[in-house]
């Protein structure tokens, strides 16, 4: 079975701060990893998606995630945020010719003036 | 192309009473899955299916649940005898195949009283 551990729950940052939302997986076998954003009374929207290939993923929003194999990790990142950015951030794992993600249990992101 | 829609977006029922959601997803899309998210978590996969065939259920889904997807469009989810613990929003989302983005509707929320 897979599993998602996302470090942290709540991430207060300034606008035009970096960020890091931290995301570790567990899993026996190859996986996908993805990194949703949930604003406010809305469905889940992707942002990002790592499936193979180069580890650096980049995506929509000035948002990119580093798939790093040997620490099981996808962490999301972004240089300068924005206050439109603050909402809830789930990273999420599917194996490879499944069906079904698990996700993590959310990362609510607050962006202040 | 006018994304995953659901209805109800709310729905309130008393307990021991039944309910029926529905979802329509993207046209082109041959899969379809149902999740359910509680306050500060992320969503947790109910099942899936690929056209009509319901290919996956997870163990979370007890025999008062059961969903269909008889034409391989759209898909209804039933809670029979519905308890308090059933309140939640269910978010179903659609996609070509495993490894796609999913794109998720905006949910319906269930309140049970």
């Amino acid at each position: 079975a897979q599993s998602v551990t996302q470090l942290d729950s709540q991430v207060p940052v300034f606008e035009e701060a970096p960020v890091e939302l931290r995301c570790n997986y567990s899993s026996s076998v190859s996986v996908y990893l993805f990194w949703y954003v949930q604003y406010p009374n809305q469905g889940l929207q992707l942002l990002l998606k790592y499936l193979s290939g180069s580890t650096l993923v980049k995506g929509i929003n000035g948002f990119e995630a580093e798939f790093n194999k040997s620490q099981t990790s996808f962490h999301l990142r972004k240089p300068s945020v924005h206050i439109s950015d603050t909402a809830e951030y789930f990273c999420a794992v599917s194996v490879s010719g499944a069906g079904k993600s698990t996700f993590g249990d959310g990362t609510t992101l607050t962006v202040k003036p | 192309d006018t994304g995953v829609s659901q209805n109800p977006r709310h729905k309130i029922t008393k307990r021991g009473q039944n309910v029926t959601f529905r979802c329509d997803p993207i046209s082109e899309h041959n899969r379809l899955y149902w999740y359910r998210q509680t306050l500060g978590q992320g969503p947790e996969f109910l099942t899936y299916f690929q056209n009509e065939a319901q290919l996956e259920k997870s163990r979370l889904l007890s025999d008062r649940f059961s969903a269909e997807r008889p034409k391989g469009s759209f898909s209804t989810l039933e809670i029979q005898r519905t308890e308090q613990g059933d309140s939640a929003m269910y978010l179903c989302a659609s996609s070509f195949t495993s490894g796609d983005e999913q794109y998720f509707g905006p949910g319906t929320r269930l309140t049970v009283t």
